[in-house]
């Protein structure tokens, strides 16, 4: 069955510090993964999509097929980076998203 | 303006009442989606929406029912509250998956 795993509830990391927030997936396929951010009061968004190879806010993120991995990853870690990160792929044929349990990233000053 | 509107933002009712949270969305998508969202658990389908005439089940969607009233309102509905529905529920809506999805800014339900 589809399944994401972030097996890091809390992250707790300095200001400047890198940031690695980690999702194993578990699929049959070749999944496509997504990461969306919610901030504190604020509503889920997305961060980025592996399909479009991009950077957003600094933060990165490559898919390992090998390792079934897509972690998350920035070299300096802000104060205003601190939100739930959830990872999250679709199945069914893209007609519904599976989401990780989320990791909540603390930054501290 | 909010693209993706869900009301109440709140709300607190008593084991056995029947309640509705309601969605709208201003993004012309044909998508939508209800997620509940649990601590430690993440978000969890409950039922999604095509079009206006197309209704699906997601993984827990025993004790919920939805109404697709137009492309831009998709309502759901708990027949008879149970604490263990206290939770906060997202809508979401999308045009396909390689966009993901947008969010509403949840409701918070807690059932006493």
């Amino acid at each position: 069955a589809q399944r994401v795993t972030q097996p890091e509830k809390l992250l707790s990391v300095f200001k400047g510090a890198p940031v690695e927030l980690k999702c194993n997936y578990s699929y049959s396929g070749s999944p496509e993964l997504f990461w969306y951010v919610q901030y504190s009061r604020q509503r889920l968004q997305l961060l980025l999509r592996h399909i479009s190879r991009e950077s957003i806010k600094g933060f990165t993120a490559d898919l390992n097929k090998g390792e079934t991995s897509f972690h998350l990853k920035k070299p300096f870690a802000q104060e205003e980076d601190s939100a739930m990160y959830y990872c999250a792929f679709p199945y069914n044929y893209g007609q519904n998203f599976v989401f990780g349990p989320g990791t909540r990233l603390s930054v501290l000053p | 303006d909010a693209d993706v509107t869900q009301t109440p933002r709140n709300r607190i009712t008593k084991t056995g009442k029947r309640i509705m949270l309601e969605c709208s969305q201003t993004k012309g998508h044909d998508r939508m989606y209800w997620y509940r969202q649990d601590p430690g658990l993440g978000l969890r389908l409950i039922y999604y929406s095509f079009d206006v005439k197309d209704i699906n089940k997601g993984e827990i969607s025993d004790g919920y029912s939805v109404s697709r009233q137009a492309q831009a309102k998709f309502s759901l509905s708990l027949e008879s509250a149970i604490p263990n529905q206290t939770a906060l529920y997202f809508c979401a809506t999308g045009s396909g998956w390689n966009y993901g999805y947008t969010f509403g800014s949840g409701t918070r339900l807690t059932v006493v």
